[in-house]
């Protein structure tokens, strides 16, 4: 079955660094990639929508300056927390679908960053 | 507005039979996904119904109503391992995903 690869799968960093989080389809390509924030005993949040070759699409309320994303090739996604701060730990899941948009998505294995 | 709802938790015995329960008010449907997340970890997918009916996995069935705007999971022969998160998820008329906030089902022996 499709692969989703994430990494790394735990992170801590002191505030005010940043923080980089790789998200790689295995065996198939994704145009469309979908970044998610967990928050303890909540909901999935979709964060933004990482389009390959082009910019992504960022949901309400998601700093675009704070959450950069890059999409540069239909294998890589890559998300980077910038000037991180402790409100910003958090669970961070990225996902992709294999084929039309009704079909599942495949989720990496998700990334636990704490900021001290 | 769009909404999901799911009870917050639900306990059954090793070995019966749950029914986890989900009912949607979305902007358009084009179909209703079943998602489990074992504690720390990402979801891993279960089902897609899109059609009215139930659809039969093993021990996992999912079933839908369009016209009720319902869904519910069935687990059967209820095994340690099914303790985890189980995530009710529509895609509207954009095919945009809306989550559910999950069910947290704990199996006791």
């Amino acid at each position: 079955g499709a692969v989703v690869s994430q990494h790394p799968s735990r992170v801590i960093c002191k505030s005010g660094t940043s923080v980089k989080i790789e998200c790689r389809s295995l065996d198939f390509q994704a145009t469309t990639m979908f970044w998610y924030r967990q928050f303890p005993k909540q909901s999935l949040m979709l964060m933004a929508t990482s389009n390959e070759g082009s910019k992504a699409t960022y949901e309400q309320g998601v700093e675009k300056d704070k959450f950069l994303i890059n999409h540069a090739s239909l294998t890589l996604s890559t998300l980077t927390v910038t000037s991180a701060h402790p409100e910003d730990s958090s669970f961070y899941i990225c996902s992709a679908r294999t084929g039309r948009e009704n079909s599942p998505l495949h989720f990496g294995n998700g990334t636990r960053l704490t900021v001290t | 507005g769009q909404n999901i709802d799911q009870p917050t938790e639900m306990t059954a015995t090793e070995g019966a039979i749950v029914q986890i329960n989900c009912t949607y008010q979305t902007s358009g449907f084009n179909g209703l996904f079943w998602y489990q997340q074992h504690a720390g970890e990402a979801p891993t997918f279960l089902s897609y119904n899109v059609l009215d009916g139930l659809e039969e996995k093993g021990r996992f069935s999912s079933f839908l109503s369009r016209s009720k705007g319902y869904s519910y999971l069935l687990l059967k022969e209820l095994q340690m391992k099914d303790s985890a998160s189980y995530l009710c998820a529509t895609l509207d008329s954009n095919y945009q995903l809306i989550w559910g906030a999950g069910t947290k089902l704990i199996i006791k022996p």
